[in-house]
């Protein structure tokens, strides 16, 4: 158990639908990334938020948007789905930003109908 | 985009051998990761090994980095049936300390009893 959480584990919705996927990174972590885990692009980085300031994107989709809160946790929120959205979803918290271990949460697994 | 790319992509041996997995990346590093994934679940931080460290050790997993060749090699000892898992490479760039993480595509190791 790497200490970082996310709800739901799954989640099945239909296409043009919005969702929100949610993490609670390790206690004392301040940084936060989230990464696409999908069979043809393997695993991808998103976005990381670093103490509840946007800190750097990565191949995340206009709509696709993130936040972290006061409390550290984190939303990643998913709009206008489409068949190609189906993927795992991956959080990851870490001390500080970059250059140290990142520890994964179990995923959210998304299917878009 | 891919940075880190694995080999062999896949790899079975009998159990109590010993899997070595090769990893080849593209630009300087900061530092280069393993990490663990068992069928579909959340990743499993291995080993962290930084780009001025040759080799490092922990239990049964042996890590070694040539930043002259950009390449990392992961050797598991005395493999067992519970070390069957997909195997990442994940790499931290130099001047992207805010990024996230760039992963391979993995290699799939099979122990087989």
């Amino acid at each position: 158990d790497s200490g970082v959480t996310q709800t739901p584990k799954h989640l099945i919705t239909a296409t043009g639908q919005r969702v929100t996927l949610r993490c609670s990174p390790r206690s004392g972590d301040l940084s936060v990334y989230w990464y696409q885990q999908s069979l043809d692009q393997g695993l991808q980085f998103l976005i990381q938020y670093y103490n509840g300031e946007e800190r750097a994107k990565g191949n995340i989709l206009e709509r696709f948007s993130a936040q972290q809160f006061p409390d550290l946790h984190s939303e990643l929120n998913l709009s206008s789905l489409e068949l190609g959205d189906s993927a795992l979803y991956f959080c990851a918290s870490s001390q500080t930003s970059g250059y140290n271990e990142q520890f994964f949460g179990p995923g959210t697994r998304l299917t878009v109908l | 985009s891919q940075q880190g790319e694995e080999d062999p992509q896949a790899l079975s041996i009998q159990e109590g051998e010993n899997a070595t997995m090769n990893c080849s990346y593209k630009t300087s590093i900061n530092n280069l990761q393993w990490y663990r994934q068992n069928s579909g679940r959340g990743l499993v931080h291995l080993i962290l090994i930084r780009s001025n460290e040759r080799e490092k050790h922990s239990g049964r997993l042996r890590v070694t980095l040539d930043t002259s060749k950009k390449s990392s090699s992961l050797l598991i000892t005395a493999s067992r049936a519970a070390d069957t898992a997909s195997y990442f490479c994940a790499t931290d760039a130099i001047g992207g300390g805010a990024d996230g993480l760039t992963f391979g595509k993995g290699t799939h190791l099979i122990i087989q009893p």
